[in-house]
């Protein structure tokens, strides 16, 4: 089955840190540019980073630049996204994304095609 | 950075009729850079939409995206009860990418 499990979410201190996982399964993650996503209660979809297949490149929201840091590791099939020096406004739904590669006319379009269910980080 | 600017926020419309949503842009944007999505309560998004045209996978032809620029927007025709959501358009094309703040669909 395809899918995207996060997992890592909890409750935690202003200034702690934890590091969520992001187990993907039923395709060939190396291949595809990865998203994380989040959402706070009641709220609307915020955008936090990007990275791509082989995670050489990666950019980041202003909100969580030098803060958070997502990594991956292809060989495990997982996406990692290590929260630092976390804040209240942090809390939040954080979801990982997977980017499908669609060609429009030479251009590789990369929308988030499939979502994991979200893990919730809760600071306080 | 771009700015997606949605509106209007709420949305109340009857089922069977339709309901145009929009997505405007601070900045040029090239269309194949522009998708919506589709949240449901309690419920992670779907991809409806990418490349501001093109329905993803699986989903009705209810729903069509079209635009240019700037001015986006997603019409939902004959709507279907299943359909009353929150819809968010996201440009992925420039970094940082971005979410628009979201319309919210609902039964009149």
């Amino acid at each position: 089955e395809v899918e995207l499990v996060e997992s890592g979410g909890g409750l935690v201190q202003p200034g702690g840190s934890l590091r969520l996982s992001c187990a993907a399964s039923g395709f060939t993650f190396s291949r595809h540019f990865m998203y994380w996503v989040r959402q706070a209660p009641g709220k609307g979809l915020v955008w936090i980073s990007r990275i791509d297949g082989d995670g050489t490149t990666i950019d980041y929201a202003d909100s969580v630049r030098g803060r958070f840091t997502v990594s991956r590791d292809n060989a495990k099939k997982t996406l990692y996204l290590q929260l630092n020096s976390l804040r209240g406004d942090d809390t939040a739904l954080y979801y990982c994304g997977r980017a499908g590669m669609f060609t429009l006319g030479g251009v590789i379009a990369t929308p988030i095609d499939l979502w994991g269910r979200g893990s919730l980080v809760t600071v306080s | 950075d771009i700015v997606l600017t949605q509106s209007p926020g709420s949305l109340s419309v009857s089922p069977g009729d339709s309901a145009t949503l929009s997505c405007r842009s601070s900045q040029f944007l090239s269309s194949s850079y522009l998708a919506w999505y589709q949240q449901k309560p309690g419920q992670a998004p779907t991809l409806l939409i990418y490349g501001a045209s093109t329905r993803a996978t699986g989903i009705p032809d209810r729903f069509s995206g079209s635009g240019s620029g700037t001015d986006f927007t997603l019409t939902i025709s004959r709507l279907e009860p299943e359909d009353f959501a929150v819809y968010y358009c996201q440009q992925y094309g420039s970094s940082p990418n971005s979410f628009g703040q979201g319309t919210k669909l609902e039964i009149k």
